[in-house]
């Protein structure tokens, strides 16, 4: 069973600050690691993709991946009030099939 | 900026009707697939389609679901007899291939009563 555990939070944060929200993934043949945003009521909207180690930033947004620890997290610099949703951890192997997610972390920023 | 639309938003059926949901992808991209978000709930797969037939499905997809691309440009998911627990949000994304992003539509909420 493929599996990707996030804590649901809420992880609480003050405006400015930066937020860091992790994810772990069951398979080891995870290929493609990805990080959604989503709103209440709303679609997931992809915020960054990550394939190789280590770090990759996107503006705000820094997503890291450790394929040996079977781990990715995503770091929000400068954290907005905008920021506060629900951030979805997706994995999968490659085109085609299935994206998995976890059940996300809900980000409050408060300002 | 090319996006996915869905259509309808909302959707209220009786229990053993047929519902359509209806997507339109990406026009360059060739992977299409259908999730689910039951309210409260993480975000599940249904299946995924490729080159018109499907390449996966969950074990979610059972005899009462179908997909099809009827034309090049539509992409629906059809569920033939609708029970209470179909109710959830109906997400359809699209993907080039080349990158592997997949983008979602904004969704169709299912009530079925």
């Amino acid at each position: 069973q493929k599996e990707v555990e996030q804590n649901s939070g809420p992880l609480s944060v003050p405006e400015g600050a930066i937020a860091s929200l992790n994810c772990t993934y069951s398979d080891r043949g995870s290929q493609s690691f990805f990080w959604y945003r989503q709103y209440s009521g709303k679609s997931p909207e992809l915020i960054m993709s990550i394939y190789s180690n280590g770090d990759k930033e996107d503006g705000r947004f820094t997503a890291q991946l450790n394929k040996a620890s079977q781990y990715v997290s995503l770091l929000i610099r400068d954290s907005q009030p905008s920021d506060s949703a629900t951030y979805l951890c997706a994995v999968f192997h490659q085109a085609g099939t299935a994206l998995i997610f976890g059940k996300g972390t809900t980000l409050s920023v408060s300002s | 900026e090319p996006e996915v639309t869905q259509t309808p938003s909302h959707q209220v059926t009786q229990m053993g009707q047929e519902v359509i949901l209806r997507c339109v992808p990406i026009s360059n991209h060739l992977y299409f697939y259908w999730y689910r978000q039951i309210l409260g709930q993480k975000v599940e797969f249904l299946v995924s389609f490729y080159n018109n037939e499907i390449s996966e499905k969950s074990e979610i997809f059972d005899d009462q679901f179908s997909v099809e691309r009827p034309d090049g440009s539509n992409f629906t998911l059809k569920i033939r007899s609708t029970k209470l627990e179909d109710s959830a949000m109906y997400f359809c994304a699209s993907e080039q291939g080349s990158n592997d992003e997949q983008f979602f539509g904004p969704g169709t909420r299912l009530t079925v009563l």
